[in-house]
């Protein structure tokens, strides 16, 4: 059971938009910020999204984030299937002072 | 350019213990805190420890609290996780994270390595 709460699939076909919540608590999203990572198939996660909604150098701005109170949500325009990976939102938590992952989300392209 | 290279996984028997250790190049390693997260066969990603840049403090997962210790060797570029007391529960591919602005922001990987707890 993981601290964050992402659901456990999505999908879409080339050039929608689609979008994954994160959903977490008072005492990690609700007091820090939000970070994505993607998994492709048989690698290591990479950064995608920190701070909430910034973009580290090289990701396409097809991948966007934002975050509510103690929600966030990364949104996938113009889907293409290189995009087909595992999807884990990250934040610190202050009560169990340590980082929490969502339990990560199978974006499938259609 | 940034390289995180783990090595030391491999077969344990449940109680024993592993030392795991990861080579960093391409940026000012004492300069950036270090995490390992792990991720168990088939599952999501967990994390396990970090580290500040001076080796001064220490976090832990629950999980791993009083059994795994994280340190690092600055003038070696190394990072270790020392493991004890193994369970099968920690079988897992264990990544190397070089972490960035914030504690839970890890801007770079290792390609992990695998640990298995088995007899």
């Amino acid at each position: 059971q993981s601290v964050l709460t992402q659901p456990p699939s999505a999908s879409g076909t080339p050039g929608q938009r689609v979008s994954i919540s994160c959903s977490g608590s008072s005492s990690n999203i609700g007091s820090n910020t939000v970070n994505w990572y993607q998994q492709l198939p048989g690698t290591a996660p990479k950064l995608l999204i920190y701070s909430n909604n910034q973009r580290p150098s090289g990701v396409p701005d097809r991948f966007s984030g934002s975050k509510s109170g103690t929600s966030a949500s990364l949104a996938i325009s113009g889907l293409q299937s290189e995009d087909e990976a595992d999807y884990y939102c990250a934040a610190w938590d202050d009560s169990l002072n340590g980082v929490v992952f969502g339990g990560g989300t199978k974006l499938t392209v259609l | 350019e940034v390289q995180l290279l783990e090595s030391g996984g491999g077969l344990v028997q449940p109680g024993g213990s592993l030392r795991l250790s990861c080579v960093a190049s391409g940026f000012t390693f004492s300069s950036y805190a270090m995490s390992w997260v792990r991720q168990a066969p088939g599952k999501g990603l967990e994390w396990v420890s970090a580290i500040s840049g001076s080796g001064g403090s220490t976090y832990y997962a629950d999980s791993v609290k009083g059994r795994f210790t994280i340190s690092r060797d600055n003038s070696k570029n190394t990072l270790y996780l020392q493991m004890n007391s193994l369970r099968a529960e920690d079988t897992a591919a264990y990544y190397c994270a070089k972490v960035g602005r914030q504690l839970a922001v890890f801007d770079y990987w290792g390609q992990g390595t695998l640990v298995t707890v088995s007899s």
